[in-house]
């Protein structure tokens, strides 16, 4: 059974960097189907896609976010992790990590971690 | 980006109801649409893809319809284990975008 693991801090200074892990089990970062990505939900809104790293260390980012962003995988742990500069209260949310897939539809997500609230608070 | 609106936000049903949620996208999206169940403390759930093929291990009294811009989750029978928030997705461009959800409440 996948199981995806959502770890770091939950509290993060205005200006610094927020840096998350995501351990997969059950499934390898290495496998060439899927591709690993981080959602946010900020308190209120809806699920917003940060993006994506391939196996092949390939990334997708969304444009909001691109400039701050940055996505590694450590295939010898089956991690994944997130790197968001410059962090100011609105990036406040509740982050996930998850399994995509292309299913002939599009990309969707299969597998979910259960969520990590991080707080951008002095 | 592609903007999705779910309709209702809220609302409250009781156990064996049928129950519809609303997803409308911004422009056509043909049959690019993912329906999702969240609960608190827990990892999200994909229920539907495609609009409407039923994601493996998941009840068929969950169902969904639709193409172009107007989509919908229906649940035939309400059941306790479905009293959660229920997001849509678009996967027909990157990035993908997501409705804000809608919450099932108990009456």
């Amino acid at each position: 059974q996948v199981q995806l693991q959502e770890s770091g801090p939950g509290l993060v200074k205005p200006s610094e960097t927020l840096s998350l892990t995501c351990t997969v089990s059950g499934d390898s970062v290495s496998s060439g189907s899927y591709y690993w990505s981080w959602i946010r939900q900020p308190p209120g809104k809806g699920l917003e896609w940060i993006g994506y790293i391939y196996y092949s260390g390939n990334t997708h980012y969304n444009p909001s976010l691109k400039s701050r962003v940055t996505i590694s995988v450590d295939t010898s742990k089956n991690q994944f992790s997130l790197k968001l500069t410059s962090v100011t209260t609105a990036d406040t949310a509740i982050y996930y990590c998850a399994r995509g897939a292309y299913r002939g539809y599009g990309l969707n997500f299969d597998y979910w971690g259960q969520g990590t609230l991080v707080t951008v608070s002095s | 980006d592609i903007q999705m609106t779910q309709s209702p936000s809220s609302l409250s049903a009781s156990v064996g109801d049928r129950v519809t949620i609303t997803c409308r996208a911004s422009q056509s999206i043909s049959t690019y649409l993912n329906w999702y169940q969240r609960k608190p403390g827990k990892a999200p759930k994909l229920l539907i893809y495609a609009a409407s093929s039923l994601q493996s291990g998941v009840p068929s009294r969950f169902s969904g319809s639709g193409s172009g811009t107007d989509f919908t989750l229906t649940i035939s029978s309400l059941q306790p284990d479905d009293f959660a928030t229920y997001s849509c997705q678009q996967s027909f461009s990157i990035p993908p975008t997501f409705g804000q959800g809608t919450k099932v409440e108990i009456k």
